[in-house]
């Protein structure tokens, strides 16, 4: 089945840095891959995503990046915010037994933003 | 509240119960998922179902069951045969059209935490 492998499992960065989550899957015929964020206490919620159509995406500070051949997407954070502090995941679809597809997470990543 | 319901919020279980989580949305949405939070651990698919009447095992599904009655609905079943219960299970909803704007798109509930005493 699919494997997402995500890094690094922790991330502290000062405010206005870069910040920059890594993923890869194992599976190619995944198709789409999300990214979701997490404040605590709270459920995740999508800041991002793209499709294996499209090489990268960029919506304000954030963009992903995916390299379908190396099978690896990644997130980037710029100008970062003691706001953005929370926990990260990233996805990737996977089919299942031919009845549908259902996206499988990596184990997240913790960001931390200094002031 | 964002279309999905979960309940309850927080639960407690004796062992060998089973109880039943809540999952309700109003978004029109073809396909339902749970899954489970641990720690360090992500969120792992435990069930998954396309349409009414229909569900798809996950990465997890021992020890858990579902029924998908209703479009709105998807229960999820924590029986005694589930080894290690205590966590956090998050239920999601998506558009199910390949190819549609949104699909694949989870819209999550606010989550159920199931403590085992």
């Amino acid at each position: 089945g699919e494997n997402v492998e995500q890094h690094p499992s922790t991330l502290s960065v000062q405010e206005g840095d870069s910040a920059v989550i890594k993923c890869t899957y194992s599976d190619s015929a995944s198709n789409y891959f999300p990214w979701y964020k997490q404040e605590l206490g709270k459920r995740p919620q999508l800041i991002i995503d793209i499709r294996s159509n499209v090489g990268e995406k960029k919506d304000q500070r954030i963009a992903v990046t995916l390299n379908k051949t190396a099978k690896h997407f990644s997130l980037h954070i710029t100008e970062t915010q003691p706001e953005d502090s929370a926990v990260y995941f990233c996805a990737a679809s996977h089919p299942y037994n031919q009845a549908g597809t259902a996206l499988i997470f990596g184990k997240g990543t913790t960001l931390s933003v200094s002031s | 509240d964002g279309g999905i319901t979960q309940s309850p919020k927080y639960l407690f279980r004796k062992e060998g119960q089973n109880v039943t989580l809540s999952c309700e949305q109003n978004l029109n949405h073809d396909a339902m998922y749970w899954y489970r939070q641990d720690p360090g651990q992500g969120l792992r698919l435990i069930y998954y179902s396309q349409i009414v009447n229909d569900f798809q095992k996950g990465d997890i599904a021992e020890g858990y069951s579902v029924s998908r009655e209703k479009k709105e609905s998807f229960p999820l079943t924590v029986t005694s045969a589930q080894k290690n219960p205590t966590a956090f299970y998050l239920c999601a909803s998506s558009i199910d059209e390949t190819g549609a704007p949104g699909a694949n798109v989870l819209t999550f509930g606010a989550g159920s935490r199931l403590t085992v005493l």
